[in-house]
This record gives C-alpha cells, structure tokens and sequence, in this order.
C-alpha cells in the first residue's frame, strides 16, 4: 500500500494566523488528493479535492497545492471553529489511504 | 436535505457478526459509488471497503477482506457493511461515505455521523 506523511502532527495556533499542513506520498499519484476536516463527534468534511478545487460551501481561507508526491493544506487566517484535526486521503490506488492526521489547537 | 445515516452498531464478542445500514437521502443513490470508513478510539481514519453505483465492483482493505462485505440495495437508497468473525481490533466508529463519482473513484463528499461497534469479551 501506499504510504502517506503528514506533518506536523500536532500544530498550535493563534486566530488570525496562516497555516500550512503537508502531505508526502510514497508514490506519484498526480492531482487525486482530499482534505477533510475531522471534529469531535462530527462526521469528517471534504474541504478540498482534485488537490486544490474548493469543494462547495468551503470557505475561500482554505486551499490546496501539489502534485504527484507532495501536497499542502493552507489555511490563510486561522477562525475559530478551523480548530480541528486534518486528514489528506489519496483516491489513485486501492486501498484509499488517509494520512495520520493533523491536529490544529489553540496556543 | 443530502444526507446519509448509518445504524446497526452495538457490543458484540469476538468472532460474532454484526450488519451495519447506511439510509441516504436527497440525493440519488444509484448514481454514486460508496465507502465505508473507520475511526478506532483516538486514532486515525482507516478505509474499509467501496462498492460501485451498480453494485458490480467492490474492493476492501486488507484489514478486513474476507471478513467483511459491501453491499447496496438501490432500490432502498441502502448501504451495508456484514461484518464477520469480528476482532477486538475492529472496534472504532463506522462512518458510511458518498463518493463524488459513480464508480468510487473520487472524493468522499458526504459523510454520516458515524455508528459505533464495539468487540469486546
């Protein structure tokens, strides 16, 4: 399987900062790569796919960038409710893989 | 209102079966491919199995294949997920996932709340 590194694991962060998550691949997977948002009890949501599209309703302080084997998550000015732990997932190859996840908290 | 949303879970020993549903609704569900995806207990999210829109292609994580089985009744906008010979090490929330595309190729772009199996002695 292919295997996905997502850092930093854990990023603390004050409102109004910009962040940036990354996700390394072990293998070229050109653009077939998600971010979701994952909070306590609540049902993941797809924030970006095809690495950078903006999925519906998403807020315009999300983006994303890469191809093949590294991508990035940015987030441009940190709101509160953007606390919270992010996967990226690769849908190129079966089985689909999720990164180990980032967990925003504040400083 | 799209929305998908799973039920079925519970405590159950190890080696038992369990069958867990996913109802959608507000969208049409024979024209979208679907997953399952978990989440044990203070880890990650692992994906687990997708079936095609029709029903004709499906694939499993190594974890569980040969255990577990995907499957669809379009007729009732319904996925299952039959879980067999259950491990202590599948416990974690079950979540049922809409992919963009018909054939499960895509994003996941709708998930439900989760539903919660527990393998215990």
């Amino acid at each position: 399987a292919i295997w996905m590194t997502q850092s930093p694991s854990l990023l603390s962060a004050s409102t109004g900062d910009r962040v940036t998550i990354t996700c390394r691949l072990s293998e070229g997977i050109s653009n077939y790569l998600a971010w979701y948002q994952k909070k306590p009890g609540k049902a993941p949501e797809l924030l970006i796919y095809a690495a950078s599209t903006l999925q519906s309703g998403v807020p315009s302080r999300f983006s994303g960038s890469g191809s093949g084997t590294d991508f990035s998550l940015t987030i441009s000015r940190l709101q509160s409710e953007d606390f919270a732990t992010y996967y990226c997932q690769q849908y190129y190859f079966f089985p689909r893989t999720f990164g180990q996840g980032t967990k925003v908290e504040i400083k | 209102q799209v929305q998908v949303v799973e039920s079925g879970g519970g405590v159950v020993q190890p080696g038992r079966s369990l069958r867990l549903s996913c109802a959608a609704s507000g969208f049409t569900f024979s024209s979208h491919g679907m997953h399952w995806v978990r989440q044990a207990p203070g880890k990650g999210l692992e994906w687990v199995a997708v079936i095609s829109n029709d029903g004709s292609k499906n694939y499993y994580a190594d974890s569980v294949k040969g255990r577990f089985t995907i499957s669809r009744d379009n007729s009732k906008s319904t996925l299952y997920l039959q879980m067999n010979s259950l491990r202590v090490d599948d416990t974690a929330v079950y979540y049922c996932a809409k992919d963009r595309s018909g054939l499960g190729i895509d994003a996941f772009d709708m998930w439900g709340q989760g539903s919660m199996v527990t393998v215990s002695s």
